[in-house]
């Protein structure tokens, strides 16, 4: 069963353009996160998609936004880039919507796109 | 608020010896997952081990294992018979399970060294 992957891998902007990357869970999860991964703020959630509906958003301003395709692919878009941009953005993918309970689904994350801001 | 810590930012180990990364959690949710994830260079989260807040016993996945506190609300990695490849930084993470869905909130890593 092939993992998940993300494109581009690696990635090189300049302030105030816009970027979008791309997600494609493993086959049959419907549930993809993604998260930014920084060295001064560490791993950070962003949001979380299933069955094409935002289900869960973290603390990021308004310039990072994300979609769900039917497929379950999932596509997050930063516009207005800034400097602090740069990251690896990180995306998971989960066979289960994460019911309460403590549940063992895990998620299975793909290999990343390193984004470089200039 | 729900919060992870992992007091070790890097830890060496003679290959073929154990050792224990340590990691402490916070969340008032009774319900809760935790787990445990190994960042190689090539950047990639590689799932290791899973732990549910209301799994009688610790974990165990092959040279993992995992050494589940409750009271002390600690869920120390423990690799045995470390090996040269498991050189990598080593995140403790938790889902809660009240509406947390599939949000993890990651502590600050562990850089594993592992020596010949």
């Amino acid at each position: 069963k092939a993992g998940v992957t993300q494109t581009p891998r690696y990635l090189i902007k300049t302030r105030g353009q816009q970027v979008t990357l791309s997600c494609s869970p493993i086959s049959g999860h419907r549930s993809v996160s993604w998260y930014q991964q920084t060295p001064g703020q560490g791993l950070q959630f962003l949001f979380e998609y299933f069955s094409e509906t935002q289900r869960n958003k973290g603390n990021f301003p308004g310039r990072f936004s994300g979609r769900q395709f039917s497929n379950s692919r999932s596509e997050m878009n930063v516009s207005t880039l800034e400097l602090g941009d740069s990251a690896l953005y990180l995306c998971a993918s989960s066979p289960d919507p994460g019911l309460a309970g403590g549940r063992r689904e895990t998620q299975y994350f793909g290999p990343g796109t390193r984004l470089l801001v200039l | 608020a729900q919060k992870i810590t992992q007091t070790q930012p890097g830890m060496f180990v003679q290959e073929k010896e154990a050792v224990t990364l340590d990691c402490t959690y916070d969340t008032s949710d009774p319900s809760y997952g935790l787990f445990w994830y190994k960042q190689p260079s090539s950047g990639e989260m590689i799932f290791l081990i899973y732990q549910g807040s209301y799994d009688q016993q610790n974990a165990t996945e092959g040279r993992y294992s995992l050494n589940f506190q409750k009271a002390r609300k600690s869920a120390n990695l423990v690799i045995s018979a470390s090996q040269l490849g498991d050189s990598a930084m080593y995140f403790c993470a938790m889902r809660e399970g009240s509406g947390g869905y599939n949000k993890l909130i990651f502590g600050a890593g562990t850089r594993l060294a592992v020596h010949p």
